[in-house]
């Protein structure tokens, strides 16, 4: 079965940098789209970045723009989140979720599955 | 403060019907981008339970159910159970933040 599972998580400095990682199974990974979704302690859920089937496409949201990078190895099935310059209000859950639609990096498609997250804590 | 606006909260008894508004504008829902509903329940990732506006994924129960007209959206529940009590969240494309958004969520309360 298609499965997702975030790594890299963990306790952090403001200003520093941390890399995460979401380990991909059950289904071809260089064939789809992946975002990255956080979730920041008893909030809601904030869209992080997105990046196409073979990385040609890279979309961020502003509130991480020019910290983040997203990048993929699709030889290792793997997909990266870069943050650096981190602040506090970066600590949440980071969740990595499929693009359901193969080859596609349409402005309509939703995220299917989603994988268990990792959690990033900023702090001094 | 959400792109999109959904309740904070809602509640109904086992048995009943509740139904989640999610309220966009022009950029997003109203410009002809789909909605698409997610369940969260304590502890857990989101998963999709509805997709391009009315569409469920297999597993789904009936009796869950979405509609989308103008610059709004809903999701309705019929048939309360306790199994439903979790964090809902609507979400779709902006064109002007070029970028996926979601609604603030609506906590479910089944009494």
């Amino acid at each position: 079965q298609v499965q997702l599972v975030e790594s890299g998580g963990g306790v952090v400095q403001p200003g520093r940098s941390l890399r995460l990682s979401c380990a991909a199974s059950g289904f071809t990974f260089s064939s789809c789209g992946i975002h990255w979704v956080r979730q920041a302690p008893g909030k809601g859920l904030e869209w992080v970045a997105f990046i196409s089937y073979d990385g040609s496409i890279k979309y961020y949201g502003d509130s991480v723009k020019g910290r983040f990078t997203i990048s993929r190895d699709n030889s290792k099935n793997t997909l990266y989140l870069q943050m650096n310059s981190l602040r506090a209000e970066d600590t949440a859950v980071y969740f990595c979720a499929k693009d359901p639609i193969p080859y596609s990096s349409s402005r309509q498609n939703w995220f299917d599955p989603w994988g268990q997250g990792t959690l990033v804590t900023v702090s001094s | 403060q959400s792109v999109l606006t959904q309740p904070p909260s809602v509640s109904g008894a086992p048995g009943q019907m509740v139904t989640i508004s999610c309220t966009g504008s022009s950029s997003n829902i109203g410009a002809g981008y789909d909605v698409h509903w997610y369940q969260q329940l304590p502890g857990t990732a989101p998963k999709l339970l509805i997709y391009g506006n009315s569409n469920r994924p297999s597993g789904v129960p009936d009796r869950f159910s979405g509609s989308k007209s103008g610059t709004s959206a809903s999701l309705a529940i019929t048939g309360l159970q306790a199994e439903d009590e979790a964090d809902y969240y609507c979400q779709s494309y902006d064109s002007s933040l070029s970028g996926w958004v979601f609604g603030g969520g609506t906590k479910l309360t089944v009494l």
